[in-house]
């Protein structure tokens, strides 16, 4: 089945800077990458997306690449703020068997 | 707009009992998942549910078995509690991915605290 390592598992940013979290993937057959965000007691959020047949995708301060050929794909967050901090996981599906496989985490921390 | 619910949010079990931690969803999802969630290990799927009639292992299913009672709703019991067992549990759902379509949005309750002495 697939693979998908996911690193640093904690990182800790000034407000105002960039935060990067990569994540490697083992299944060629995988074509589609969500990123989840889930803040404390809270249940993981949709945050963005991006399907194999796109390179980068951007939403506001939040940009998400892939690179298939190495199999790795990277959530880039711009301007980060305190209200960022919190728990991100990248996931790795094949479309058709509605499964999906997480990453081990990243823990975002921002200060103020 | 509920999304989707799973009860209970906190639950002590003793090693050997038995509990059923339920979850609905009211977006018409077809396929629904459950996943623990345990320390520096992400989200490992348990079972999930393509759509309503079928249930399906997942990568930790030991321990577990599952219902799909209808479309709505996907329970998950425990019938013989271990320690190894106390996690975080979430429910999810999704919607079907058609044949030659990629990637479908899962949706996430709010998480079930399970803690088995």
């Amino acid at each position: 089945g697939e693979n998908v390592e996911q690193h640093p598992s904690t990182l800790s940013v000034q407000e105002g800077d960039s935060a990067v979290i990569k994540c490697t993937y083992s299944d060629s057959a995988s074509n589609y990458f969500p990123w989840y965000k889930q803040e404390l007691g809270k249940g993981p959020q949709l945050i963005i997306d991006i399907r194999s047949n796109v390179g980068e995708k951007k939403d506001q301060r939040i940009a998400v690449t892939l690179n298939k050929t190495a199999k790795h794909f990277s959530l880039h967050i711009t301007e980060t703020q305190p209200e960022d901090s919190a728990v991100y996981f990248c996931a790795a599906s094949t479309g058709n068997f509605n499964k999906f496989y997480f990453g081990s985490g990243t823990k975002l921390n921002v200060k103020p | 707009n509920a999304g989707v619910t799973q009860t209970p949010k906190f639950q002590v079990l003793k090693t050997g009992q038995s509990m059923t931690l339920q979850c609905a969803q009211d977006m018409n999802h077809n396929s629904m998942y459950w996943y623990r969630q345990d320390p520096g290990m992400g989200l490992r799927l348990i079972y999930y549910s393509a759509s309503e009639g079928t249930t399906d292992k997942g990568e930790v299913p030991n321990g577990y078995n599952v219902s799909r009672l209808n479309k709505r709703e996907f329970s998950l019991r425990l019938e013989s509690a271990a320690p190894s067992q106390t996690s975080v549990y979430f429910c999810a759902s999704s919607e079907r991915i058609p044949e030659g379509h990629s990637g479908n949005t899962i949706y996430f309750g709010e998480g079930s605290w399970l803690t088995v002495v």
